[in-house]
């Protein structure tokens, strides 16, 4: 099976613009995750979809949004950037066990850099 | 709420050294726990995982095992390879937020 893949890999953005990332599962995977990591932060969640709905989300303002169409792929959308958003944006997808996520399995990332 | 613990970075051996990175979690119930690495401008791999007490997760020569009474899951392995030099992260998936917490992450440098 292919593994996770996104698109792009790399992004250089300027403050005030709004960008869109996105992730393609593997196959057969119908929960989707999305984490921003930064050296000072670490990993931190953003949200998970299932079957196209949000179900979870971690602590990030309005400007972070995502979807997920009835293929499983997804993507997030930041709007209004900021400095402070440059960052190795990754996907996960899960297995899951009656809805439940098992394992994530995460793609390669997107770096977005913020001038 | 929630978290885990990994002990402070970088840690750097020589080749062939035995490997221990340190992992203690919070958590109510019982949940699964995890180790990814992450190399040098990759995304993160999954190297193995437990999802229950007493349960050893294994891969590559690297093991840990689920230990309830002292809430850690350490990692270790016998003989490091430069190969090794990665980021090391352990995870917890909480059953209740239905979402992942991660460590920090170990860095490791392996020198030959």
């Amino acid at each position: 099976k292919a593994g996770v893949t996104q698109t792009p890999r790399y992004l250089i953005k300027t403050r005030g613009q709004q960008v869109t990332l996105s992730c393609s599962p593997i196959s057969g995977h119908r929960s989707v995750s999305w984490y921003q990591q930064t050296p000072g932060q670490g990993l931190q969640f953003l949200f998970e979809y299932f079957s196209e709905t949000q179900r979870n989300k971690g602590n990030f303002p309005g400007r972070f949004s995502g979807r997920q169409f009835s293929n499983s792929r997804s993507e997030m959308n930041v709007s209004t950037l900021e400095l402070g958003d440059s960052a190795l944006y990754l996907c996960a997808s899960s297995t899951t066990s009656g809805g439940a996520v098992e394992t994530q399995y995460f793609g390669p990332g997107t770096r977005l850099l913020v001038l | 709420g929630d978290s885990v613990t990994q002990m402070e970075g970088p840690v750097t051996l020589s080749e062939e050294a035995f490997l221990t990175i340190n992992c203690t979690y919070t958590a109510t119930g019982y949940p699964s726990l995890f180790w990814y690495v992450q190399y040098p401008g990759e995304g993160l791999q999954l190297l193995l995982k437990a999802t229950k007490a007493d349960d050893k997760g294994s891969n590559k020569g690297f093991e840990a095992t689920y230990r309830k009474e002292t809430t850690s899951f350490h990692l270790e392995k016998g003989s490091v390879q430069v190969s090794d030099s990665a980021v090391y992260f352990c995870a917890r998936f909480d059953n209740y937020g239905q979402n992942f917490v991660f460590g920090p992450g170990t860095r490791l440098s392996v020198l030959p």
